[in-house]
Formats: C-alpha cells, sequence, structure tokens
C-alpha cells in the first residue's frame, strides 16, 4: 500500500461548482497535513496548513482531515477558472523528521 | 511578500559533468530542503539542512550530491556527476523554526541531462 494516495484525475467542473479532493495515507504517524497547489511548470504553492484532526476554513478553501479513517479533504467552494491547477496533499509525522511525503497530486480544470 | 527564488530556471547539462543548483530562501527561515519531481511523478524529498548541517536525507541522496550553505543567503545543491536519470524540477523550500511543515517553494529549476 503507498504511504499517501490522491486520485490523479484529472477532474473537470463547471465555474462556480464545489470542488472536492481527496487523499487517502497508510501511515498513522502523520499528524501534519497540507494542500499544495502547483501551476504547470511551478513550484508548489502551500494553500492550507492542518495539525492533526479538524477542519480549517480560508476563504473558499476548506481542509478537512479525519485520522480515524486516514483520509484528508480539500473542499474549494465557487471554484473559478483561476482554480485549474494540480492540487497536491502533503504529509508529515512529528518530532524529528520535516520530510513531506506528497501525493501525486489531482488535476483540475474549472470551465468558464 | 517574500519567496524563495531559485537559480537557473532552466539547466542543460551533459552526462558526467557537475552542476550546481542553487536558491535563496526566505530571509528569516532556519530550515531548507531540497525536493524533486520527475515528470508525471510524485514530488520527492531528498534532503533537510539546518544549522549548518543535514538533518535528513533520502535515499535518492547519494554521495553523487552534497548541499551547502556558502553564505547567509544561499542553499545550494551540487550533484557531482550528473546521470540521465537526475533530469528533472528541483525545487527548493524553506520554513521558520515556529512553523517547519509549513514549507514554502520556489519556482524550480528544470535539470535536463543529456
Amino acid at each position: 500500500q503507498k504511504e499517501v494516495e490522491q486520485d490523479p484525475g484529472p477532474l473537470s467542473v463547471p465555474e462556480g461548482a464545489i470542488v472536492s479532493l481527496n487523499c487517502t495515507y497508510s501511515n498513522s504517524a502523520f499528524q501534519y497535513f497540507m494542500w499544495y497547489r502547483q501551476y504547470s511548470r511551478k513550484g508548489p504553492e502551500l494553500l492550507m496548513y492542518t495539525y492533526s484532526s479538524g477542519n480549517k476554513e480560508d476563504g473558499r478553501f476548506t481542509a478537512q482531515v479525519d485520522k480515524s479513517s486516514k483520509y484528508i479533504s480539500l473542499f474549494i467552494r465557487d471554484s473559478q477558472p483561476s482554480d485549474s491547477a494540480t492540487y497536491l496533499c502533503a504529509m508529515a509525522t512529528q518530532g524529528g523528521s520535516e520530510k513531506l511525503v506528497f501525493g501525486k497530486g489531482t488535476k483540475l480544470t474549472v470551465n468558464p | 511578500e517574500p519567496e524563495v527564488t531559485q537559480t537557473p530556471s532552466h539547466q542543460v547539462t551533459q552526462m558526467g559533468q557537475e552542476v550546481i543548483l542553487r536558491c535563496v530562501p526566505i530571509s528569516n527561515h532556519l530550515y531548507f530542503y531540497w525536493y524533486r519531481q520527475i515528470l508525471g511523478q510524485k514530488v520527492e524529498f531528498l534532503v533537510s539542512f539546518y544549522n549548518n548541517e543535514i538533518s535528513e536525507k533520502s535515499e535518492i541522496f547519494d554521495d553523487q550530491f552534497s548541499v551547502e550553505r556558502p553564505d547567509g543567503s544561499n542553499f545550494t545543491l551540487k550533484i557531482r556527476s550528473t546521470k540521465l536519470e537526475d533530469s528533472a524540477m528541483y525545487f527548493c523550500a524553506s520554513s521558520s523554526d515556529g512553523g517547519r511543515y509549513e514549507q514554502y517553494f520556489g519556482p524550480g529549476t528544470r535539470l535536463t541531462v543529456t
């Protein structure tokens, strides 16, 4: 079983839709959960950062962590064409290591 | 807004040559990282650096790789003898002491080994 799994998509939605992006993981030691946005041939851009379980909201973005199910989600409300990008989840364990373990990314297209 | 910068944006080199990829992390950050992304694959951790020494490295980071902070602003990745399979995007990242896991990435250097 891969450490972090993410459906690569592609995912295509109309403008204004609610988008749900998800990752599952196998390592129960993961405590830090991040979502990055990556435009084509650019560096990952940090969108959301969550520690342990729960929800975090930032504007149109909501991150959810369910540690019991080893499942994290990113919701994008009122999606815009500018949200078209690849979304990467990343995770880290607590203490000692700052290594981020990434999912493969989900490619999202928001159609005007 | 402060950002991580990387140079060059694209480097083409011949197999067996040495390359140095350069990064300027965010100025008040203390933790520095290199990751790479082979086309179509995941972003992979290479190495983390703190207090002028390597704190962790991956299996990929073998003796052909080295990192250095030659001065107060730059952070470099050297590949001594490049191989075809080193062709990838190389990303530098940095984070602060109070937010080690909030890593900010640079735009990347695309390394092409021919």
